[in-house]
């Protein structure tokens, strides 16, 4: 167990529909990060919230949004599905400074039919 | 703007023998250099990071790594591949700003 948490590790849905993926970071780390990682293009950067501030942005789509919550959990909302999205999705914490490396999740495996 | 390139998308070796993944990465600063390792349906695990001082870093698992700042290189090496090794490796560079740059990756096969 590596401290951060991932919900749900699975969830198939339907093109068009809107879905909620949540992540609890590792006790004392204030950075979440958020990677899609998918076949064709590898591990993707998509955004970064430090402590309930959005920090940095990556390639996320505007269908794409996300969240940091004053208890520090983040939801990543993934909406207008289409099959393109399906892939793991990665949630990661960090104290927030560079040096420190990140502590990943175990992902959300989202199935887009 | 930050890079990194592992050569080689798939490696493979016998047990016992060297494991030698190949990570070069861009920077225009002095670099924090990471690998990870991905085994099948988990998420990735660190495995060494370069910050700053030695060159010569030792992870995990028997990994270690150099940081070669003429070449821009930070290959991963092991002496003696053992079959758990197999999962796929991330070489990520971090330029001081936050995010984790990764390159596409490198499977490692070890046949017995």
């Amino acid at each position: 167990d590596s401290g951060v948490t991932q919900t749900p590790k699975h969830l198939i849905t339907a093109t068009g529909q809107r879905v909620t993926l949540r992540c609890s970071p590792r006790s004392g780390d204030l950075s979440v990060y958020w990677y899609q990682q998918s076949l064709d293009q590898g591990l993707q950067f998509l955004i970064q919230y430090y402590n309930g501030e959005e920090r940095a942005k990556g390639n996320i789509l505007e269908r794409f949004s996300a969240q940091q919550f004053p208890d520090l959990h983040s939801e990543l909302n993934l909406s207008s599905l289409e099959l393109g999205d399906s892939a793991l999705y990665f949630c990661a914490s960090s104290v927030g400074t560079p040096g420190g490396g990140y502590t990943f999740g175990s992902g959300t495996r989202l199935t887009v039919v | 703007a930050q890079s990194v390139t592992q050569l080689g998308s798939h490696v493979s070796v016998s047990e016992g023998a060297l494991v030698l993944l190949r990570c070069n990465y861009s920077s225009s600063v002095p670099p924090y250099l990471f690998w990870y390792v991905q085994y099948p349906n988990q998420g990735l695990q660190l495995l060494l990071k370069y910050t700053t001082g030695a060159t010569l870093v030792k992870g995990i698992n028997g990994f270690e790594a150099e940081f070669k700042k003429s070449e821009t290189s930070f290959h991963l090496t092991k002496p003696s591949a053992h079959m758990s090794d197999a999962a796929e490796y991330f070489c990520a560079v971090n330029n001081q700003g936050g995010k984790l740059i990764f390159g596409q990756g490198t499977e490692l096969s070890v046949k017995p």
